[in-house]
């Protein structure tokens, strides 16, 4: 079966550093994608980055970038220059191709905390 | 472009009543769907509605439905209500581009179940 696993509960950092959060996946589906969102207290889930199984090369989006390393099944997410608005709870997230459609299948989550 | 907007955003109710929760796509998007999202289980998926048929549906029971209308606006239904049932409703819009497909958030539903 799928399964995405995060295992940072909680991370801290401070403003203006950069933070790597982890985040491994299992599959047996040759073709795969992986999705980093971001969710505010607010509730609502922000997409940040994609990172297809076929991709040649990480998936950067402004200060958003995806170490990828598929012979490893991990899929960090990286955070440059770190703002206090960037504290949230982080999910990585795998999408399931095989009759699955639109079906994510979500990690545990990090709650990150930026502090000034 | 509107993003995903759900519709009530809080909800309180009772035991054994039923609730409607309503969701509209970003424009264009044909696919939407639905997860349910708790302290205990975290976010699981519970079904995804394309051009008003039903293709993909999570581990729930019955008591959990949906349906599409023609304009892509989507409903999710829960009958006889439990404790339990007590979560956050996200819904996703997506549109396949180039392969890929990605959702796309609303604000989410919180409903509270007394």
């Amino acid at each position: 079966a799928q399964k995405i696993t995060q295992t940072q509960p909680g991370m801290f950092v401070q403003e203006k550093e950069a933070v790597t959060l982890d985040c491994t996946y299992d599959t047996s589906d040759p073709s795969y994608g992986l999705f980093w969102y971001k969710q505010p207290s607010s509730g609502e889930m922000i997409f940040l980055i994609y990172q297809g199984s076929y991709d040649q090369q990480n998936a950067t989006e402004g200060r958003y970038s995806l170490n990828f390393q598929k012979a490893r099944k991990s899929a960090n997410l990286v955070i440059s220059a770190s703002q206090l608005g960037d504290s949230a709870m982080y999910f990585c997230a795998m999408r399931e191709r095989t009759g699955g459609y639109n079906k994510l299948i979500f990690g545990a989550g990090t709650r990150l905390a930026v502090h000034p | 472009k509107a993003g995903v907007t759900q519709t009530p955003r809080y909800l309180i109710k009772t035991r054994g009543q039923q609730v409607t929760l309503s969701c509209s796509p970003i424009s264009g998007h044909r696919s939407v769907s639905w997860y349910q999202q708790t302290p205990g289980q975290g976010l699981q998926f519970l079904f995804e509605y394309f051009s008003e048929t039903q293709r993909n549906k999570g581990n729930f029971p019955g008591r959990f439905s949906g349906r599409q209308f023609s304009n892509s606006r989507s409903e999710m239904n829960v009958s006889t209500l439990e404790l339990g049932d007590s979560a956050l409703y996200l819904c996703a819009s997506s549109l396949r581009l180039a392969g890929e497909e990605t959702q796309y958030f609303g604000p989410g539903t919180r409903l509270l179940v007394l």
